[in-house]
């Protein structure tokens, strides 16, 4: 039982443009909404993460929108560059830390 | 970078054999997570270890053991080796806080191919 979806899969935006990725979970215990980028041969690198508690949380160009009843969450790049083309992956934990992460959005940003 | 390192970064075993992984915990960290992320997927947790004892486990098999030791490095043991472990392993550590870590640094894993 997948319990983090995420779509989509691959994205492909100009240089400039605003990328976004969703997700949608399942378990209501989900406490914690981290994003992490990982790009090829490195392991993931946590971005930005929100609380259920707060519907926005905004970092520089990376913004995350929280929908606590529709049990939804999206990462928004703004100005997207090329440095940004990397694999991104949501994800959701329970209070015990345990991360159940989405299968990921490859990105790749145009020149 | 993170203050997360792991060893080897590759390795190629057989079928049937067994493995062992290494991970050095940034300072500080008193919390080690194991993942698995096949090719294309994400991260998959196997397990979790807060002052040297387990503390969670994903749906993995008891073939799949951990340790943590005293100065809060980590190992990971896989025996008798499938096919389907053919993956990345990701070791991550955090500060737990006693309310649960949060923050996770993750290492840049083990390739682990199995033939």
């Amino acid at each position: 039982q997948q319990q983090v979806k995420q779509s989509p899969q691959s994205l492909i935006v100009q240089k400039g443009g605003i990328s976004i990725i969703n997700c949608a979970y399942e378990n209501t215990a989900f406490d914690y909404f981290p994003w992490y980028q990982q790009f090829p041969g490195k392991g993931p690198a946590l971005l930005i993460a929100i609380r259920p508690d707060v519907s926005e949380k905004k970092e520089g160009r990376f913004t995350i929108s929280f929908n606590k009843s529709a049990k939804q969450f999206s990462l928004h790049i703004m100005d997207s560059q090329p440095g940004d083309s990397a694999t991104y992956f949501c994800a959701a934990n329970t209070n015990a830390g345990k991360s159940t992460f989405g299968d990921g959005t490859t990105l790749t940003v145009k020149p | 970078e993170t203050g997360v390192t792991q060893s080897p970064t590759h390795l190629i075993k057989t079928r049937g054999q067994q493995v062992t992984l290494r991970c050095s915990s940034q300072s500080g960290h008193n919390t080690v997570s194991w993942y698995q992320q096949a090719l294309g997927q994400g991260p998959q947790f196997i397990f979790q270890y807060y002052r040297e004892e387990e503390n969670g486990r994903g749906n993995f098999p008891p073939r799949f053991s951990g340790l943590q030791f005293p100065n809060y490095s980590s190992e990971l043991n896989v025996n008798a080796l499938e096919l389907d472990d053919s993956a990345l392993y990701l070791c991550a550590s955090s500060w737990d806080d006693g309310t649960g870590p949060e923050k996770l640094f993750f290492g840049s894993g083990t390739q682990l191919s199995v033939l």
